[in-house]
């Protein structure tokens, strides 16, 4: 059983297109995130979502767009789409990082954007 | 400057070799680290998790911190080429609730 599910895994699409990409995860985890890797392989996160509730936003562009319509699912919509935007987007889901527990973040295989 | 800086390699080496991978940190707010490894077109996946200043083994990796020099490194003991990756040094900062990462080493272990 796929523990962070990301779909699709490839997408390919031309500038100005909008586009989602859907993420689930059967961990039971409160916590999702979106990551975006770029060519040199760096992740950096993009936005966190505890219980459905937005708690990181990290300086990404409003064409970007979470939604978490509960605490199992966590949509990126991408408006008008750039050749920039072309990497590698990572769902992935964990407990909250509480301090007290060894917590493991759960990665999605990824969604491999190409914009052209 | 990024928070976590790595050594982007490639790092090159033959079967049975020890690795040491390493990476800097600058917030001193950071108390977790953390080493995940990706396969090409997979996800991240946790390898290992430490807390406190110095070292924690598993099997032949070993997973070693000083904060008193902000430094996190993983070594690899008898190499394989299964462990052929790239290797993220990820940190916490306590109750961030988000992974601060290295720009991540590849790792090719060669025959």
């Amino acid at each position: 059983d796929t523990a962070v599910s990301q779909t699709p895994k490839y997408l390919v699409t031309q500038m100005g297109n909008d586009k989602s990409i859907k993420c689930e995860q059967n961990l039971g985890h409160d916590t999702m995130y979106w990551y975006k890797q770029d060519s040199k392989k760096f992740l950096k996160i993009m936005f966190s979502y505890n219980n459905k509730e937005l708690i990181i936003n990290e300086t990404v562009p409003n064409r970007f767009s979470p939604k978490s319509p509960d605490k199992a699912h966590l949509n990126l919509h991408i408006n008008s789409l750039e050749l920039g935007d072309s990497a590698v987007y990572f769902c992935a889901s964990s407990q909250p990082y509480t301090g007290q527990m060894n917590t493991e973040a759960f990665f999605g295989q990824g969604t491999r954007l190409t914009v052209v | 400057q990024k928070e976590v800086e790595q050594d982007p390699g490639p790092l090159s080496v033959p079967e049975g070799a020890i690795v040491s991978l390493n990476c800097t940190y600058s917030n001193s707010a950071f108390q977790y680290f953390m080493w995940y490894r990706q396969y090409s077109r997979k996800g991240p996946e946790l390898l290992m998790y430490t807390y406190s200043s110095g070292n924690k083994e598993d099997g032949r990796f070993t997973a070693q911190v000083d904060k008193s020099s902000k430094y996190i490194s993983l070594f690899i003991r008898d190499s394989q080429p299964s462990d052929s990756a790239t290797y993220l040094c990820a940190t916490v900062a306590g109750t961030a609730s988000k992974l601060t990462f290295g720009t991540g080493t590849r790792l090719q272990v060669t025959l």
